[in-house]
């Protein structure tokens, strides 16, 4: 069954400590990995996407089909990254979302 | 354009009652996702259209659930006999779906919040 899991409900982290929000996830053939974001009462948006491989934000995040892992990292967290977080995966067609249940993260100044 | 819109943006409503909602995309989008967001969890994917075919619909929509979006631009979502357990925010967002293979961001309306009473 297809499954993503965001082990962590709420992460805190000082200005300037290095962020990891971790995504595993379970899928039958080959999956479309993304991490979403949501700010304080705004949408929920496209923050990257692993095909792209870019950094967004001083975001990163690897596929890592070994063990079936999405991490999403920054190695200086900033005040503005406060938000919720969510690690989603798709079939290749982009039918169909399947999304983690999010993780907080809170970056204490 | 402003970007997906959602009407209305909360609705209160006895179990019982029948309950429609509507999701207008951003005008070159073809297809139109449904999720529905209960507290503490990530969005669940509901159902989606390219234009007016309703091609995915997840298992969690029962048969009280119906969708439809008959000119291939809005849609509209209808929630009958409602029940306690279908309060949630109901997210909709679209996009230009995978031309030519490539993915095309979706984007997402604020949603509708749902209560039943």
């Amino acid at each position: 069954a297809q499954r993503v899991t965001q082990p962590e409900k709420l992460l805190s982290v000082f200005k300037g400590a290095p962020v990891e929000l971790k995504c595993n996830y379970s899928y039958s053939g080959s999956p479309e990995l993304f991490w979403y974001v949501q700010y304080s009462r705004q949408r929920l948006q496209l923050l990257l996407r692993h095909i792209s491989r870019e950094s967004i934000k001083g975001f990163t995040a690897d596929l890592n089909k070994g063990e079936t892992s999405f991490h999403l990292k920054k190695p200086f967290a900033q005040e503005e990254d406060s938000a919720m977080y969510y690690c989603a995966l798709s079939d290749y067609n982009f039918n169909k979302f399947y999304f983690g249940s999010g993780t907080k993260l809170n970056v204490k100044p | 354009d402003t970007g997906v819109s959602q009407d209305p943006r909360h609705k209160i409503t006895k179990r019982g009652q029948n309950v429609t909602f509507r999701c207008d995309p951003i005008s070159e989008h073809n297809r139109l996702y449904w999720y529905r967001q209960t507290l503490g969890q990530g969005p669940e994917f509901l159902t989606y259209f390219q234009n007016e075919a309703q091609l995915e619909k997840s298992r969690l929509l029962s048969d009280r659930f119906s969708a439809e979006r008959p000119k291939g631009s809005f849609s509209t979502l209808e929630i009958q006999r409602t029940e306690q357990g279908d309060s949630a925010m109901y997210l909709c967002a679209s996009s230009l779906g995978n031309r030519g293979g490539r993915y095309n961001e979706q984007f997402f309306g604020p949603g509708t919040r749902l209560t039943v009473l």
